[in-house]
């Protein structure tokens, strides 16, 4: 099937590191894809890495990928309360992408 | 530089009408496509256009229809509203649309009653 699977909620204290994980489905997929959605926004593409590799490092995020297993990882060190948001994974089939429902994350202060 | 720009920003409409939602790329990108937002979950991809040719098509109704313009911006169309067509409906464009980023616009919130 298509879905991209992620678990629904996440909470964290501010300052703690945040995992939001993801299970994919098409290990043609070229690149995969995190997003953030905060309250009545459009997404913003917040990082991705090529399926050729198993760790990306940007800032406070870290992107660790296992073909494997088909499971993405989104890691947001010394998270703030402006993190809070929904954060989509999505995993790219040709011209056109496949999202997860996304994962809630609320920070605590 | 202007990020993607999507018009209107809110909608609402009632049971049996037609709407039309509108997008402008960034510039320089060719590739635009369309996705449907229902509260709660992930997008779901609609179409995407690339040099005015309908290149994928999602599992929608022929009750959806899209076209793109030479200057590249596009206009999604919706015949015959149904309740259930409430929906944030979001536009993305990219370079060359094949395995990119794809750069998404706030959106339209449909409402229909």
């Amino acid at each position: 099937g298509e879905d991209v699977e992620q678990s629904l909620f996440l909470s964290v204290r501010e300052g703690d590191s945040s995992v939001i994980n993801c299970t994919y489905t098409d290990s043609s997929s070229t690149y995969l894809y995190w997003y953030k959605q905060e309250p009545g926004a459009g997404l913003q593409l917040l990082t991705y890495i090529f399926s050729n590799m198993d760790m990306k490092q940007d800032q406070r995020l870290t992107v660790l990928l296992n073909k494997k297993d088909k499971h993405l990882s989104l890691r947001i060190a010394d998270t703030q309360t402006g993190d809070s948001a929904i954060y989509f994974c999505a995993e790219s089939q040709g011209g056109k992408l496949i999202f997860g429902q996304g994962t809630e994350l609320s920070v605590k202060p | 530089d202007a990020g993607v720009t999507q018009s209107p920003t809110h909608l609402i409409k009632t049971r049996g009408q037609h709407v039309t939602l509108r997008c402008s790329p960034i510039s320089g990108h060719k590739s635009v496509s369309w996705y449907q937002q229902v509260l709660g979950q992930g997008p779901q991809f609609i179409f995407q256009y690339y040099e005015k040719e309908e290149r994928g098509r999602g599992n929608f109704p022929d009750r959806f229809s899209a076209r793109q313009f030479p200057n590249y911006s596009s206009e999604l169309n919706v015949n015959a509203l149904l309740l259930g067509d409430s929906a944030l409906y979001l536009c993305a464009s990219s370079l060359l649309g094949e395995n990119e980023k794809l750069f998404f616009g706030s959106g339209t919130q449909l409402s229909v009653l």
